[in-house]
């Protein structure tokens, strides 16, 4: 089975560009969450979706970070306009909701902005 | 809110030596407890879970775990750990009222290195 696929793996970009991510879950899959991992402060879940809807978004860092799942097999984190700040790697991970808690992870869009 | 605590930033072990990774979480009950393994430059992969019975737990690639509701640990252990063992290694937690469904806690996680 395919599991959680995350596009671009590298994504190279200059300070006030439009940056987007995107993340298709495992078929099934109800849950969808999308963190950030920096050496400084580690993993940080943004945002989570319950079949499409997002319920926390207490995790995005600022206005200029949006998600949005319009299906069930496709999500978007969008940074507009990039800082370099923003430079880390973001993970999206799906999960079936209510089962076992367990996530699955893809492997991850490194994004660097100068 | 719930917390981990990883507080070996860095371990290193002989290869064929034992491991044992510390996690400590800050949990007014007793969470869904889980550890993953990421690689360079890869996604975490699951090692093990626990949500309640059996306080040792048995996971994957010859790892085990086990909680102690009295000191609030969830260390992971391996008898003998071989080069393949190097990676970053990360405790998690979940809230169980929802079913482990509103995402993981991470801790900041402890980096293996094996010396040969």
């Amino acid at each position: 089975d395919a599991g959680v696929i995350q596009s671009p793996r590298h994504e190279v970009t200059e300070m006030g560009q439009e940056v987007t991510l995107r993340c298709k879950p495992i078929s099934g899959h109800n849950s969808l969450f999308w963190y950030r991992q920096t050496m400084m402060r580690g993993l940080e879940l943004l945002i989570y979706f319950n079949n499409n809807v997002p319920i926390d978004d207490s995790g995005m860092p600022e206005d200029r970070f949006s998600a949005k799942m319009p299906n069930a097999s496709f999500s978007t984190l969008k940074i507009q306009p990039s800082e370099p700040r923003d430079s880390a790697v973001y993970f999206c991970a799906s999960s079936l909701r209510g089962v076992t808690g367990e996530l699955f992870f893809g492997e991850g869009s490194r994004l660097t902005v100068l | 809110a719930q917390s981990v605590t990883q507080p070996d930033i860095h371990i290193t072990v002989s290869e064929g030596a034992s491991l044992e990774l510390r996690c400590n979480y800050s949990y007014g009950a007793t969470p869904y407890l889980f550890w993953y393994v990421q690689s360079p430059g890869q996604g975490l992969q699951l090692l093990l879970k626990y949500f309640s019975g059996d306080t040792l737990v048995q996971g994957i690639k010859g790892f085990e775990a086990e909680f102690k509701r009295s000191q609030s640990s969830f260390n992971l252990r391996k008898p003998s750990v071989h080069w393949s063992d190097a990676a970053e290694y990360f405790c998690a937690v979940a809230d169980p009222s929802g079913g482990g469904a509103d995402g993981l806690t991470f801790g900041k996680g402890t980096h293996l290195i094996i010396q040969p």
